[in-house]
C-alpha cells in the first residue's frame, strides 16, 4: 500500500531563516508527487507536480526537489506569510486516481 | 476562472440525520474527486468520477455514503444516518483527464452532535 512520510511535524523558523521540510514515499510506480500548501479551515492550495527523480521547481521562496524515496520542499528566507502546514501525496502509476496524502508539516514563521 | 465550489461551508447535524453537500468543480475540469479529513491529517481519497461514471471507491466509504455526478459537472455527497464519527471536513478536487494535478475546493466542515 501507497505510504508518505512527512518529517518534522511542526517547525518554528525565525523569519528569513531558511530551512527543509521532509517528504519520504513508498509506492508501486510513481505518477506524481505533489506539495500542497493548506491554511486552517480551507482547502488545499496546489504548489508542485513533480513525476521523475532529479526533477527540480520552483515558486518564490519554495524549491521542490524529488529523489526515488524522498521529496524536500526547501524553504528559502520565510516570511510570517509562508506561515501553513504543507501536504505531500503521491500518486501511483496503473490507473488508478486515488492520491495518497501525508500527515503534513505545520510551519510557523515568526516575524 | 472560477475554482472548485463547495456548498455548505459548514453543517451541524444531529446524529441519525442525512446530509448532503454539493461540490461545482473547475468547468472544463472532467475528473472529480471526494476526500475527507480529520483534525491533524492528511485527506484521505473516498472516491472518483471520470464525467458521469464513478470510477474508484476507497473502503472508507461505507455503505451509508453514496456519492453521484448525475450529468458529469457538480457532484453530490451525500451520508445517511450520520454518526459522530462522520464529523471531519469534507474536500472536493477536480482535475483534466490530461492532468494528474488535482485542484481542491474549501471543503465542507461537518460537525455530528
Amino acid at each position: 500500500e501507497d505510504q508518505v512520510t512527512q518529517s518534522p511535524e511542526a517547525l518554528r523558523l525565525q523569519e528569513g531563516e531558511s530551512s527543509s521540510l521532509n517528504c519520504s514515499y513508498t509506492v508501486s510506480g510513481l505518477r506524481g508527487l505533489f506539495w500542497y500548501r493548506q491554511d486552517p479551515g480551507k482547502g488545499p492550495e496546489f504548489l508542485f507536480t513533480l513525476y521523475s527523480a532529479g526533477e527540480e521547481k520552483e515558486k518564490e521562496r519554495l524549491k521542490a526537489t524529488l529523489t526515488k524515496k524522498e521529496s524536500f520542499l526547501h524553504i528559502t528566507a520565510p516570511k510570517p506569510e509562508d506561515s501553513a502546514t504543507y501536504l505531500c501525496a503521491v500518486q501511483a502509476s496503473g490507473g488508478y486516481q486515488k492520491v495518497t496524502f501525508g500527515t503534513g508539516t505545520k510551519l510557523q514563521v515568526i516575524p | 476562472d472560477t475554482g472548485v465550489s463547495q456548498n455548505p461551508r459548514h453543517k451541524i447535524t444531529k446524529r441519525g440525520q442525512n446530509v448532503t453537500f454539493r461540490c461545482d468543480p473547475i468547468s472544463e475540469h472532467n475528473r472529480l474527486y471526494w476526500y475527507r479529513q480529520t483534525l491533524g491529517q492528511g485527506p484521505e481519497f473516498l472516491t472518483y468520477f471520470q464525467n458521469e461514471a464513478q470510477l474508484e471507491k476507497s473502503r472508507l466509504l461505507s455503505d451509508r455514503f453514496s456519492a453521484e455526478r448525475p450529468k458529469g459537472s457538480f457532484s453530490t455527497l451525500e451520508i445517511q444516518r450520520t454518526e459522530q464519527g462522520d464529523s471531519a471536513m469534507y474536500l472536493c478536487a477536480s482535475s483534466l483527464a490530461t492532468v494528474e494535478t488535482q485542484y481542491f475546493g474549501p471543503g465542507t466542515r461537518l460537525l455530528v452532535l
